[in-house]
């Protein structure tokens, strides 16, 4: 089944703790991106990739780290997480070919910082 | 940054009614798109719309982009309980801003029987 993987689904931690979040997908997607939602706020993008070793930021990039070492793998890094970066995070990847092709999204991660 | 509005922010409506969502913006987008959202996962893709003025139907939900490529609409005809669910509509800048969706906030629908 295509399908984006995240993990975890849920995750409580405490400031300061390095975490990372894993990202994998099995469509032979070139391009990936993670996203957090907030409420009131949406869907905003934190870093895209275009390929491997190819990344670049989004729009609130701060307090993230991406890397793309693998073209199926983008894990995200909070080297020092804050409280403000509670959230549910997504990974999401699609084709190259043009924006018109659509994004498949994971489940999303649940990050709680206390 | 571009900025996508949708209107309106909830909406509860029984089973069998007709809704409209509008989804807005001052920016030019060269592709627009329309996901569903439910509980507990990640948003899906239900279609994308490039040209403008453009129309597509899938089942009983009509999507429309704006002639200018600034705005879009999404139509349900009878909505059934199963529609339920957050829609978001998703914009794609022209040039080097293709790669990056701008979402907007969304619409928090509730069809009930």
């Amino acid at each position: 089944e295509a399908q984006v993987t995240q993990n975890p689904r849920y995750l409580i931690t405490v400031t300061g703790k390095k975490l990372t979040v894993t990202c994998s997908q099995n469509m032979n997607h070139e391009y990936m991106s993670w996203y957090r939602q907030d409420p009131g706020l949406g869907l905003r993008q934190i870093y895209y990739s275009m390929n491997v070793e190819v990344t670049d930021k989004g729009d609130v990039p701060e307090g993230y780290k991406v890397s793309r070492k693998e073209k199926r793998n983008f894990p995200l890094i909070l080297e020092s997480p804050s409280p403000n970066q509670t959230s549910l995070y997504f990974c999401a990847s699609r084709a190259r070919g043009g924006p018109s092709y659509g994004y498949t999204f994971g489940s999303g991660t649940r990050l709680t910082v206390v | 940054t571009q900025l996508l509005e949708q209107s309106p922010q909830f909406l509860s409506i029984q089973e069998g009614e007709n809704l409209t969502v509008y989804c807005n913006s001052s920016s030019v987008f060269s592709s627009l798109q329309w996901y569903r959202q439910e509980p507990g996962e990640g948003p899906v893709l239900l279609v994308t719309v490039v040209t403008g003025g453009e129309v597509k139907k899938l089942k009983r939900l009509t999507f429309q982009f704006g002639d200018a490529r600034k705005d879009s609409s999404l139509h349900i005809t009878a909505a059934q309980p199963g529609d339920t669910g957050l829609y978001l509509c998703a914009g794609a800048g022209e040039g080097g801003g293709g790669n990056k969706l701008t979402f907007g906030t969304g619409t928090q629908l509730k069809v009930e029987l």
